[in-house]
């Protein structure tokens, strides 16, 4: 198993532009989230999903969308890129009972200009 | 709101000393609690997860304690290696579903040879 990846590894966006960021795993994982990691502010959860079609909003949503229309890929979406959205994305999977483990992808770092 | 609180924010030790990693939270009604590994630039690793029900994990060298009436948990570390160096991050669910994580900032552990 590949377990959860993430691509691009490193992004360089503008102020307003747009861009996607891809999640995928391969462990028929139901469970799905996206948080991002800020010196000082740790990691905060932006969206999560419990099964395909359904997402919630985490701790900081705004400026972010996501869909799930598969089981195996969570896509995170900006929609006009902010300088204050410069950080590094995480992407995690888990099963939906117990006992909760939580797999990570290696991130993805975005810098927003 | 829970919060999630880990000290010390750095440590550093000589190669073999046992070591505490301490994480307070302050809400008890927790359905588990993990502990992660995290290297510079990569993702997160899980180490250990403890359900609620449960007052102790190990793994190797590892072993994480839960006293859930006191907000509180302990990563131990024994015969701390050089490999070892990382910051470590715990982390409760909220909110019902176990992939909403709060996180703690984080100890930065150097194991010093």
């Amino acid at each position: 198993n590949a377990g959860v990846t993430q691509t691009p590894k490193f992004q360089v966006l503008k102020t307003g532009q747009s861009m996607t960021l891809q999640c995928a795993q391969d462990m028929n994982h139901e469970y799905m989230s996206w948080y991002r990691q800020d010196p000082g502010m740790g990691l905060r959860l932006i969206h999560y999903s419990v099964g395909a079609g359904i997402t919630d909003q985490g701790e900081v949503p705004n400026g972010y969308n996501v869909s799930r229309s598969t089981t195996e890929d969570f896509p995170l979406r900006l929609l006009s890129a902010a300088p204050s959205q410069t950080s590094v994305y995480f992407c995690a999977s888990s099963y939906g009972g117990a006992p909760g483990t939580q797999y990570f992808g290696p991130g993805t770092r975005l810098l927003v200009l | 709101k829970q919060e999630v609180t880990q000290i010390p924010a750095a440590l550093s030790v000589p190669e073999g000393e046992n070591l505490v990693l301490n994480c307070s939270f302050t809400d008890s009604a927790i359905y588990n609690l993990q502990w992660f590994r995290q290297d510079p630039g990569k993702g997160l690793t899980s180490l250990l997860l403890i359900q609620s029900s449960q007052r102790e994990q190990t793994s190797g060298r590892l072993n994480a304690s839960l006293d859930k009436s006191s907000g509180r948990s302990t990563l131990y570390i024994a015969a701390s290696q050089p490999g070892d160096s990382a910051t470590y991050l715990c982390a409760v669910p909220y909110g019902g579903a176990t992939n909403k994580l709060i996180f703690g900032t984080g100890t930065l552990l150097a194991v010093q040879p």
